[in-house]
């Protein structure tokens, strides 16, 4: 059975930093692409980053791009999210997710999700 | 960025009913890439229909989808109870990855 766990959310102050992580069971962590997705308060989803099997190739929105940092440790079958200079409007549940990429990159599996607030 | 309009933004059903979900595209893409997912209140997203028309693993025969290019729909033939949710399309055509706003399905 595919398991997703993330960790490390909180509360944080704003233009502080926050690493999340996932620990992923139950399938060949290294064969897939994983991703980041979340969801602010009553509000809908939205794609945070990806990252390739081996990590070398990662993709983000704009919303996001130069202050996130996805990664991964495939010994460890884990996936992170560094966030920096965080936002009020970074204030989600992140979920963690498998990224069917090489057909038709949908995101098939997903943890439970982690909550973010950023507050002074 | 492909904008999905989804409609309704909320639905309300009795059970048994059939309920059409709408998803328009900014521009057109390949159903290859158009998917649906099922939220449940305090739940997280769950792949319903992938690739327009394909039901994931465990997923009921009353859950349908169809479409192509700009316009796509999903379906369920006879709503059940257990059946309310938040569902969301979202399209892998194109980097950035993006969701419809989301239908919300309550019952009557």
């Amino acid at each position: 059975e595919v398991q997703l766990v993330e960790s490390g959310g909180g509360l944080v102050q704003p233009g502080r930093s926050l690493k999340l992580s996932c620990a992923a069971s139950g399938f060949t962590f290294s064969n897939y692409y994983m991703a980041w997705v979340r969801q602010a308060p009553k509000k809908g989803l939205e794609w945070v980053a990806t990252i390739s099997t081996s990590g070398s190739r990662t993709y983000y929105p704009d919303s996001v791009k130069g202050r996130f940092t996805i990664s991964r440790d495939n010994a460890k079958s884990s996936l992170y999210l560094q966030m920096n200079s965080l936002k009020s409007e970074d204030t989600a549940t992140y979920y963690c997710a498998r990224h069917e990429y090489y057909g038709y990159k949908a995101f098939d599996y997903w943890g439970q999700g982690v909550m973010v607030t950023v507050s002074s | 960025a492909i904008v999905l309009n989804q409609s309704p933004s909320s639905i309300i059903a009795s059970q048994g009913e059939k309920v059409t979900i709408t998803c328009r595209a900014s521009s057109s893409i390949s159903s290859n890439y158009l998917h649906w997912y099922q939220q449940k209140p305090g739940a997280f997203p769950k792949l319903v229909i992938y690739s327009t028309s394909y039901r994931a693993s465990g997923v009921p025969s009353r859950f349908s989808g169809s479409g192509s290019g700009t316009s796509y729909s999903f379906t369920i033939s006879r709503v059940e109870a257990e059946d309310v949710a938040t569902y969301y399309c979202q399209q892998g055509s194109s980097n950035p990855y993006t969701f419809g706003a989301g239908t919300k399905l309550e019952l009557k």
